[in-house]
């Protein structure tokens, strides 16, 4: 019943380092996002997908990259990390985007940028 | 463009009491709207989806209503307990925005007190 999977949970970098979060799910859906979280604030689109192949920019992409090869996996890359990433970051998916689609949220990554 | 508020940013009530957590968006153009629970340092946790056709959704205490034309939904908490301290977002998926993203109110803190 694993659902949404992030990996990691915590992790501290420093300035000018990169990672990549991971994103996994085990329901077979067609459509992924990237969010984040800063405090006090709702959450913010940073890419989507809504299929293998095939990506797109949200509100916030600057600083981010992703890629979609497989419908389980939609990693989000970090390349130069700046003080201004640090943020909680969720991962989403939902099988289409029609009137009863439902999205479903991973545990999220909690990311300081020191 | 959508746009997603919720009012008020934190509430405080004691416990036993009835209440009702607000959201408001600017387009009525949704294929539908959700309630997600989050809790501190967690993920978001679904409550109800509200399909753009139904007025009101109803889980155990919780209720959702939907008011397309005035662009407005409620989540009312029946009897409010402790263990319902929680940030409470809404979120509604747009007939326009490609991909079925989400857009997100910036969520309302509520603490219940024994």
């Amino acid at each position: 019943n694993a659902g949404v999977t992030q990996t990691p949970k915590f992790r501290i970098l420093k300035i000018g380092q990169s990672m990549t979060l991971q994103c996994t799910q085990d329901m077979n859906h067609n459509y992924m996002y990237w969010y984040r979280q800063d405090p006090g604030m709702g959450l913010k689109l940073i890419y989507y997908s809504v299929g293998a192949g095939i990506t797109d920019k949200g509100e916030v992409p600057n600083g981010y990259n992703v890629s979609r090869s497989t419908t389980e996996d939609f990693p989000l890359r970090l390349e130069l990390a700046a003080p201004s990433q640090t943020s909680v970051y969720f991962c989403a998916s939902s099988p289409q985007a029609g009137m009863n689609t439902e999205a479903f949220f991973g545990q999220g990554t909690r990311l300081t940028v020191v | 463009k959508q746009e997603v508020t919720q009012i008020p940013a934190a509430l405080s009530v004691p416990e036993g009491e009835n209440l009702v957590l607000n959201c408001s968006f600017t387009d009525s153009a949704i294929y539908n709207l959700q309630w997600f629970r989050q809790d501190p340092g967690k993920g978001l946790t679904s409550l109800l989806l509200i399909q753009s056709s139904q007025r009101e959704q109803t889980s155990g205490r919780l209720n959702a209503s939907l008011d397309k034309s005035s662009g407005r939904s409620t989540l009312y908490i029946a009897a409010s307990q402790p263990g319902d301290s929680a940030t409470y977002l809404c979120a509604v998926r747009s007939f326009y925005n490609q991909g079925g993203k989400l857009i997100f109110g910036q969520g309302t803190e509520l603490s219940v007190k024994p």
